[in-house]
């Protein structure tokens, strides 16, 4: 079956404009994951969804980042006046939200602030 | 702190031999996941084994075994004969606590590089 998909691939934006990145997970997987990947910090976790709401926010950098999840499918993420530290592989994971199931990941959002 | 440490930045195999990736984590919950992903260059995450903190048995899946260590704190990751394809980062990830939702911390990654 289809896997996580991730739009787009690559982004290239100039400092200070906004972005939005979207995730479309294993159909029917309740649980949607955030993270970003960046050379200096590793895999950090953003947010995740259970359904449309969203429990756990805690690893949003900033208040310029900002993540919705529409009819328990797709999510986006936004990035508001985007900064160079932002520059990083945004990726996504979806599970059926059960403990220890395990997440699968969408091939990532590679953006590039300049 | 919760907190997943791999402290081989790199390791190198040759073919077809065994190699051992190290993993530790740092966790006050009794209930905790721990998973072991594969990255190659082309960027995708892969995911490979699960180990659940009440399993009694050391996870498998084909090549790859978990060896599980509790009182240790310690889930190393144990490809068996190595292949020219298994060259890639490998995370350690923790899922803590059975009500976090889930989401997973990761380590920092073990870079594998397999010798013909």
């Amino acid at each position: 079956g289809a896997g996580v998909s991730q739009s787009p691939s690559n982004k290239v934006t100039e400092k200070g404009k906004d972005v939005e990145l979207r995730c479309d997970p294993i159909s029917g997987h309740t649980a949607l994951y955030w993270y970003r990947q960046s050379l200096g910090q590793g895999l950090e976790f953003l947010i995740y969804f259970q359904g449309n709401s969203a429990p756990d926010k805690s690893g949003l950098p900033s208040d310029r980042f900002s993540a919705e999840r529409t009819g328990g499918s797709v999510s986006t993420l936004t990035i508001q006046r985007t900064q160079q530290e932002d520059s990083a592989v945004y990726l996504c994971a979806s599970s059926s939200g059960l403990f220890g199931e395990t997440q699968y990941f969408g091939p990532g959002t590679r953006l590039l602030v300049l | 702190a919760q907190k997943i440490t791999q402290t081989q930045p790199g390791m190198f195999v040759q073919e077809k031999e065994a190699v051992t990736l190290d993993c530790t984590y740092d966790t006050s919950d009794p209930s905790y996941g721990l998973f072991w992903y594969k990255q190659p260059s082309s960027g995708e995450m892969i995911f490979l084994i699960y180990q659940g903190s009440y399993d009694q048995q050391n996870a498998t899946e084909g090549r790859y075994s978990l060896n599980f260590q509790k009182a240790r704190k310690s889930a190393n990751l144990v490809i068996s004969a190595s292949q020219l394809g298994d060259s890639a980062m490998y995370f350690c990830a923790m899922s803590p606590g059975y009500n976090q939702g889930g989401k997973l911390i990761f380590g920092q990654g073990t870079e594998l590089s397999v010798k013909p």
